[in-house]
């Protein structure tokens, strides 16, 4: 059974640090790996999907890695901005096209 | 790319009462999926919706409490049966459009309360 772990769960940093959200998780027979943007009330935003051939999607400041094999993915966020506050998460899609997510890590940008 | 309209966007219920939320697509998409995020909790898939026939439905969760129809390939209800406060949760509905290269869309969610 596929679990998917996001870590830290909430980060908080000043306006124009680079970050990066981590996400695992244990089955590596993945399809693809995809980050969301979750807003409050807004449900949530697809950021970058990573087939399981690749190894980076890259969108504006957002840059997402994927390590089969480790079982990880990162999500880069260059020169943060406060609009980038939100609640960030990961899931891993298998063949079946189900998405298995992680809880999320919630980030503050303080101006 | 496929625009999900989710409604209601919240609701307060009483203990034992159902709630059917409405999720419209506005594309045809091949697949519709109902997600349930508790408090605190990432999103858990309840059921995954077919078109012209019955729902499949995750571990743990059962037709009788979250029955689902989808009488099209833009158009979905989650019915919540007989509600507790332990229901008390976001619920989401997404798609997978059918030219969208497995990006799943969603709705902006239905905030669910029971009293």
């Amino acid at each position: 059974k596929q679990e998917v772990t996001q870590i830290p769960a909430a980060l908080s940093v000043p306006e124009g640090e680079n970050l990066v959200l981590n996400c695992s998780f244990t089955d590596s027979a993945i399809y693809n790996l995809q980050w969301f943007r979750q807003d409050p009330g807004k449900g949530l935003t697809s950021l970058l999907l990573i087939q399981s051939s690749q190894r980076e999607q890259t969108s504006g400041r957002l840059n997402a890695s994927l390590d089969k094999s480790s079982g990880r993915s990162t999500l880069y966020i260059a020169a943060s901005q406060p609009g980038d506050s939100a609640t960030y998460l990961c899931a891993a899609q298998g063949g079946s096209e189900k998405l298995v997510f992680g809880k999320g890590t919630k980030l503050t940008v303080n101006p | 790319s496929a625009v999900i309209s989710q409604k209601p966007s919240r609701d307060i219920c009483q203990r034992g009462t159902s709630l059917t939320i409405q999720c419209q697509v506005d594309s045809q998409v091949t697949m519709m999926f109902w997600y349930r995020q508790q408090p605190g909790q990432s999103l858990t898939l309840i059921a995954t919706a077919n078109q012209g026939s019955e729902a499949t439905y995750e571990s743990g969760f059962v037709i009788d409490k979250f029955p689902i129809s989808r009488p099209n390939l833009t158009f979905s209800t989650l019915t919540v049966s007989n509600m507790s406060p332990e229901d008390s949760s976001i619920y989401l509905c997404s798609a997978l459009p059918i030219a969208g290269g497995n990006i799943q869309y969603f709705g902006a969610g239905t905030r669910l309360s029971v009293l």
